[in-house]
């Protein structure tokens, strides 16, 4: 199965700053990588497929980009919702495979 | 507005069994994949089982650490998935979630997840 892995582990931003996160595959997974959003005690939600396809709903401040192996999702201005976990997935492949998750903190 | 929503889950004891289901709606059940995927205490997201839409022939798929103990289902004039949990083990703890996928077979991006349903084995 394709291993993703994803950076840092933690990030700490202020209010209004930028946040890149990056996303790792094993193997090519082409544009198929989605990103998600998770919140304590909420399930995921889906903020980016085909790499940089923004889901319904999404504020434009959320952006995806790469190809292939390497991945970024960066929030361009943090807003205080904006403070969770977020996990890329591949589905290039079966099993869809998702990163351990990256923690985006309030500095 | 898409809702799953999900019931059943509690404590089992190893080597029990347990049943999850999913009710839907909101949308054309029949037109999409439907996965169960797992979150265990503290840790990431793993996808377990899917079973595909009506026009895929509702093929059933399973990741390795469950196949062979748990079965997906789905009752489409019922709008619903169930997912069968049998020879539970210790690290079958998990949250459970219902996620509808875009397409009817093999997409699967996510786009419309259930709250969850908690399933502890312990002794």
């Amino acid at each position: 199965e394709i291993v993703m892995t994803q950076s840092p582990a933690t990030l700490s931003v202020s209010l209004g700053e930028r946040a890149t996160l990056s996303c790792r595959a094993s193997q090519s997974v082409t544009s198929s990588l989605a990103w998600y959003q998770q919140k304590p005690g909420q399930a995921p939600r889906l903020l980016i497929y085909g790499a940089s396809t923004r889901a319904t709903g999404i504020p434009a401040r959320f952006s995806g980009s790469g190809s292939r192996t390497e991945f970024t999702l960066t929030i361009s201005s943090l807003q205080s919702e904006d403070f969770a976990v977020y996990f890329c997935q591949q589905y290039d492949n079966r099993p869809p495979t998702f990163g351990q998750g990256s923690r985006v903190e309030i500095k | 507005e898409v809702q799953l929503l999900e019931s059943g889950g509690g404590l089992a004891h190893p080597g029990g069994s347990l049943r999850v289901s999913c009710a839907a709606s909101g949308l054309t059940f029949a037109s999409y994949g439907m996965s169960w995927v797992r979150q265990a205490p503290g840790k990431g997201l793993e996808w377990v089982s899917s079973v595909s839409g009506t026009g895929s022939g509702e093929r059933t798929f399973y990741a390795d650490s469950v196949k062979g103990r748990f079965i997906i289902s789905r009752d489409t004039p019922k709008n619903t998935v169930s997912l069968q949990l049998n020879s539970l083990r210790a690290e079958d703890t998990a949250v459970y979630f219902c996620a509808k996928e875009t397409e009817s077979s093999g997409w699967y991006i996510f786009d419309y997840w259930g709250q969850g349903a908690l399933v502890t084995v312990s002794p």
